[in-house]
């Protein structure tokens, strides 16, 4: 099964951009990319999802490598309330969701 | 409009009994899916529901089982219960079967085995 994987933790100061990597080297081509974010004692939230192009909406812009082996999560100005767990996930044509381990954004003020 | 809610929010239960953790999908979804989150870890996937039928399952056990109901509503059931089951279980719903929509998260059930 495709699996991804992330930095635990990254950090980034206010309104300046952050670059969230993920790397999914066994991604097949039907897996599409999406991307969650967590807050402390809350479901995940929706972010963002792509297939082969990059892909951009109000929250986030998502950067997809041309192999499709890793993906950018790209905040283009970190607030105080993108502090959360950013959890990269492979959906699969089994509808599966494979969560990877998240990276922990700090945004320091 | 209401969203994704889960009952119990928070469950103590004993080695080898059965629980049943509830979820209620965003009006106008259709599918429903499950997830089992340890502490510190990300969401594991356990099964997904389109139109009541199971439409994918993750690696657990048989033990772990589910029904959707024609209101889209959804059953978690965990028989058997093992220490190891103890985590925040998670219930998502998308409006349409296939996985290709984003998903909506309750706030979760926090079970846990004793």
């Amino acid at each position: 099964d495709a699996k991804t994987t992330q930095p635990n933790s990254m950090e980034s100061n206010e309104e300046e951009p952050v670059h969230l990597p993920c790397n999914h080297s066994t991604i097949s081509g039907t897996d599409y990319i999406h991307w969650y974010r967590q807050l402390p004692s809350q479901g995940p939230e929706y972010v963002i999802h792509g297939l082969t192009s990059n892909v951009n909406n109000r929250m986030a812009s998502l950067a997809i490598a041309e192999d499709r082996k890793s993906s950018t999560l790209i905040l283009h100005r970190a607030t105080l309330r993108d502090a959360a767990v950013y959890y990269c996930i492979l959906r699969n044509t089994g509808n599966q969701f494979y969560f990877g381990t998240g990276t922990s954004l700090t945004v320091i003020p | 409009e209401t969203g994704v809610t889960q009952s119990p929010t928070h469950l103590i239960k004993t080695r080898g009994q059965q629980v049943t953790l509830r979820c209620s999908s965003q009006s106008g979804h259709n599918t429903v899916s499950w997830y089992q989150q340890a502490l510190g870890q990300g969401p594991q996937f356990i099964f997904q529901y389109y139109r009541e039928e199971e439409n994918g399952r993750g690696n657990f056990p048989p033990r772990f089982s589910g029904l959707q109901f024609p209101n889209y509503s959804s059953e978690l059931n965990v028989n058997a219960l093992e220490l190891d089951d103890s985590a925040l279980y998670l219930c998502a719903s998308s409006p349409r079967g296939g996985g290709y929509d984003e998903q909506y998260f309750g706030p979760g059930t926090r079970l846990t085995v004793t």
